[in-house]
């Protein structure tokens, strides 16, 4: 079976623009999770959604958004970007997003801000 | 507020050598524990999860953790590394719907 799936792999962007990221969960996962790892660091929380309704969100301003679609993947959309935002963006998914559930990862996208 | 401490940002172990990983929570309720690895390049793989019960903990790759409530801690061990174990390790606490990492240790093994 497939594991999440994240594209594009790499990504170059300069400040103020716009980035769409994508995720396919595992077949049969409903809830999708978005982090944001910045060098250095742990994952950040930034979104989980389930059946298409987000369940929660970190602290993260509102320039992110994210949304979820019928087949359970989804997009985590981010405008104006900063030099701030350049991170390793981590999409997980599980059955049904309780915090119990294992999450698998992706392999991630690298976002570059310029 | 709730947090993970790892007091570790690297290690460095022989190849045969035991190991051990410190990760502190600091959480209100009963937590829910996770400790993943990060190979380069990579997304994040569950190592092991504590939610109750036997508070040692077996996990994948010859992986354990023990979590002492008195100590608010969740350390990972393993007793023989191997040169395939250098990574990056990750505590992680579930809070509602979210998971809050620690910083990551990131673990050497020398020949």
């Amino acid at each position: 079976d497939a594991g999440v799936t994240q594209s594009p792999t790499h990504l170059i962007k300069t400040r103020g623009q716009h980035v769409t990221l994508r995720c396919s969960p595992i077949s049969g996962h409903k809830s999708v999770s978005w982090y944001q790892q910045v060098l250095g660091q742990g994952p950040q929380f930034i979104f989980q959604y389930y059946e298409k309704e987000e369940r929660g969100r970190g602290n993260f301003p509102d320039r992110f958004s994210a949304r979820q679609f019928p087949n359970y993947s989804s997009e985590l959309n981010v405008n104006a970007l900063l030099l701030g935002d350049s991170a390793l963006y981590l999409c997980a998914s599980s059955l049904d997003g309780d915090r119990t559930d294992t999450q698998y990862f992706g392999p991630g996208t690298r976002l570059t801000v310029l | 507020a709730q947090s993970v401490t790892q007091p570790d940002i690297h290690i460095t172990v022989s190849e045969g050598a035991s190991l051990e990983l410190r990760c502190n929570y600091s959480y209100g309720a009963t937590p829910y524990l996770f400790w993943y690895v990060q190979s380069p390049g990579q997304g994040l793989q569950l190592l092991l999860k504590y939610f109750s019960g036997d508070t040692l903990v077996q996990g994948i790759k010859g992986f354990e953790a023990e979590f002492k409530r008195s100590q608010s801690s969740f350390n990972l061990r393993k007793p023989s590394v191997h040169w395939s174990d250098a990574a990056e390790y990750f505590c992680a606490v579930g809070r509602g719907f979210k998971t809050i990492f620690g910083a990551g240790t990131r673990l050497f093994v020398k020949a």
